[in-house]
């Protein structure tokens, strides 16, 4: 069965560094999702994706962060320079349409910025 | 505000007995409705989902939910819980706008434990 994948499954970063996490989504969707989870808190949507450009964002995706499809697989959310409360569990997720279609999570990339 | 409410944090159930857990929205069009489910470790799992049509909604695992549009809820049920369910319960929606259909918002969850 087809999943989406995270890499890495854990990331520790000195505050102040950049980070990249990857995800591959799964290969025919077309939409592509960031959210966040800090621990003990809600799951929080970032940002979605769609034919090479963000469709939608929130407050919390702000210029510290990015979104990039380099290549046919991959889905990468950039944070440029990190800071204490950037840690959370992120979550990439895929979904054929929009709307009510069914997105598909990874498992999860625990960053921990210390 | 427009927010997802899931007021139970732990539910604690036996194994065996019947699981309902609570979910109520506030948006001023129904928006569409999912439950997903997250085991330790794991990413999020779709249960179930409802847009429209029958407000008795089936989903995986032996999952069910409701619709109740006069309550603003959507509760998920389970007639006889298993150990392996064990896991947090996310209710979430997908606001009907203008723009943006796609972000899930999310309650807080339900933490579910199955006692022996």
């Amino acid at each position: 069965e087809p999943e989406v994948t995270q890499t890495p499954s854990h990331q520790v970063t000195q505050m102040g560094q950049e980070v990249i996490l990857r995800c591959v989504p799964i290969s025919n969707h077309l939409y592509f999702y960031w959210y966040r989870q800090i621990l003990g808190q809600k799951v929080e949507f970032l940002v979605s994706f769609y034919n090479n450009e963000i469709s939608e964002k929130s407050e919390i995706f702000d210029d510290q962060f990015s979104v990039e499809r380099p290549d046919g697989s991959n889905f990468t959310l950039k944070i440029r320079s990190t800071k204490l409360e950037d840690s959370a569990m992120y979550f990439c997720a895929s979904s054929e349409a929009e709307g009510g279609a069914e997105q598909f999570f990874g498992p999860g990339t625990r960053l921990t910025v210390l | 505000a427009q927010s997802v409410t899931q007021p139970d944090i732990h539910i604690t159930v036996s194994e065996g007995a019947s699981l309902e857990l609570r979910c109520n929205y506030s948006y001023g069009a129904t928006p569409y409705l999912f439950w997903y489910v997250q085991s330790p470790g794991q990413g999020l799992q779709l249960l179930l989902k409802y847009f429209s049509g029958d407000t008795l909604v089936q989903g995986i695992k032996g999952f069910e939910a409701e619709f109740k549009r006069s309550q603003s809820s959507f509760n998920l049920r389970k007639p006889s819980v298993h150990w392996s369910d064990a896991a947090e319960y996310f209710c979430a929606v997908v606001p009907l706008m203008n723009t943006g259909f796609q972000k899930l918002v999310f309650g807080t969850g339900t933490r579910l434990l199955v006692s022996p």
